[in-house]
């Protein structure tokens, strides 16, 4: 089945304003990417959602593909203190199911 | 937006005993999907369905089964719950046509079995 692995794989820690690289590899053929944020109690907020290889955009936040790498990147950029917590990525591959990495948590400190 | 909702929020039970988790969704989607997610890790697959009557078996399916009575309602049953079953589950919708598949989520519902 498809494997997917983010990086960093646990735990990220930045200071207030600067950028953050997550990345999400798979194994197999992708058909669109969704990235998620999780609240400390759970709730999962969708992010991003990126068709085939398309770059997406929302505020602070950037998602590309390189698709000759089945590898795709979350971009945070100007990072603030509320966004810590935990993003998840999640390749899209046949029958419409979605395959979550574990997760990587970040936390942002003042 | 996308509605999607769950019930209950929050359960307790013994080992051994009977759960329904039950979603709704409003938006008419045709896919529903159940994932449970466990500390430390990603979502995984339990059951899925395409349509009212349709079931489809996801990546952890043991120990589960599920009914889609409706466009809008997709149910988990456990019917022998076991303490490996304590975890958190989601609902999740798409309308899953052509190219555009984004799923959307429920609350979650937190489960404990003793």
């Amino acid at each position: 089945g498809q494997q997917v692995q983010q990086s960093p794989p646990a735990s990220l820690v930045l200071q207030e304003g600067e950028n953050a690289e997550l990345q999400c590899t798979y194994s197999t053929t992708l058909n669109s990417m969704q990235w998620f944020y999780q609240r400390p109690g759970g709730r999962l907020v969708s992010l991003l959602y990126s068709p085939s290889w398309a770059e997406q955009r929302g505020g602070r936040l950037t998602s590309s593909a390189a698709s000759n790498e089945s590898r795709s990147s979350l971009h945070i950029s100007s990072s603030q203190i509320t966004d810590s917590g935990t993003y998840l990525c999640a390749p899209l591959g046949s029958f419409n199911k979605l395959t979550f990495g574990a997760g990587t948590r970040l936390a942002v400190c003042p | 937006e996308a509605a999607v909702t769950q019930s209950p929020r929050n359960k307790v039970t013994v080992t051994g005993g009977n759960v329904t988790l039950s979603c709704r969704q409003t938006n008419s989607h045709n896919y529903m999907y159940w994932y449970r997610q466990d500390t430390g890790h990603g979502l995984r697959l339990i059951h899925y369905s395409y349509g009212a009557g349709n079931l489809q078996i996801g990546d952890v399916p043991d120990g589960y089964k599920a009914t889609r009575t409706t466009q809008e309602d997709f149910f988990l049953l456990l019917e022998l719950a076991s303490p490996s079953q304590t975890s958190l589950y989601f609902c999740a919708s798409s309308d899953a046509r052509g190219n555009y598949a984004e799923q959307f989520f429920g609350p979650g519902t937190r489960l404990t079995v003793l």
